[in-house]
């Protein structure tokens, strides 16, 4: 079992440019979710889907920023018009399915970080 | 919204000490509480969760306890190693409402030394 995959693990990008993140979650699990790491916010949730449908995007700033689930293994964020700001370790998750109020485990991709220029 | 608190933000201990990390949560449901371990290039990996009042979670000697009442959820060790150096974040997922979001506190780094 290889855990979550996340490419590239650093991305530099220059200032108006995109970035797209690829997060390939473990085999069989149904959902997979975003986080963002700054030493300034600490760890934010961002969005997440289940079955492929997105559930909570709350944490998404509204512009720039989307986050797409094609097939079950895979998922993208992307970013444009990339700001210094936007400089971060962003982390996806993925947990197998669940039912009624048990709690389905988290488990963390490596993170790829992206720096702004 | 959901928050966690952490009173400590860095930690420097020498092996065989007692730790103790505070954390206090809030949340408008009744949300399952976590002990989470980050590592250097890592990402975050479970450590234990509570889910019930009451209710202990524990693993690798670290253990906290689920206290409504107080709202909150402090790790504990009784003699840390150096190999328990480390960032530690408490956190919740308020899943009342069926949402499996995790909420996170700011973090604890754990630097032991020899």
């Amino acid at each position: 079992n290889a855990g979550v995959i996340q490419t590239p693990r650093h991305k530099v990008t220059g200032k108006g440019q995109e970035a797209t993140l690829w997060c390939e979650p473990i085999s069989g699990h149904s959902a997979v979710f975003w986080y963002r790491q700054t030493i300034v916010q600490g760890l934010e949730f961002l969005t997440y889907f289940r079955n492929q449908a997105p559930i909570d995007d709350s944490g998404m700033p509204k512009e720039r920023f989307s986050a797409q689930m094609p097939n079950q293994s895979h998922s993208t964020l992307k970013i444009q018009s990339t700001q210094p700001q936007d400089s971060a370790v962003y982390l996806c998750a993925s947990s197998l399915p669940h039912w009624g109020g048990d709690y389905a485990e988290q488990f963390f991709g490596p993170g790829t970080r992206l720096t702004v220029l | 919204g959901d928050s966690v608190t952490q009173t400590e933000g860095q930690v420097a201990l020498s092996e065989e000490d007692f730790l103790t990390i505070h954390c206090n949560y809030s949340a408008s449901g009744y949300p399952t509480l976590f002990w989470y371990v980050q590592y250097p290039g890592e990402g975050p990996q479970l450590l234990f969760r509570a889910s019930r009042d009451k209710e202990k979670g524990s693993s690798r000697g670290f253990e906290a306890t689920y206290d409504k009442g107080t709202t909150s959820f402090h790790l504990r060790k009784a003699s840390v190693q150096e190999s328990d150096s480390a960032v530690y974040y408490c956190a919740l997922s308020d899943q009342s409402y069926g949402n499996e979001k995790i909420t996170f506190g700011a973090g604890t780094k754990l630097t032991i030394k020899p």
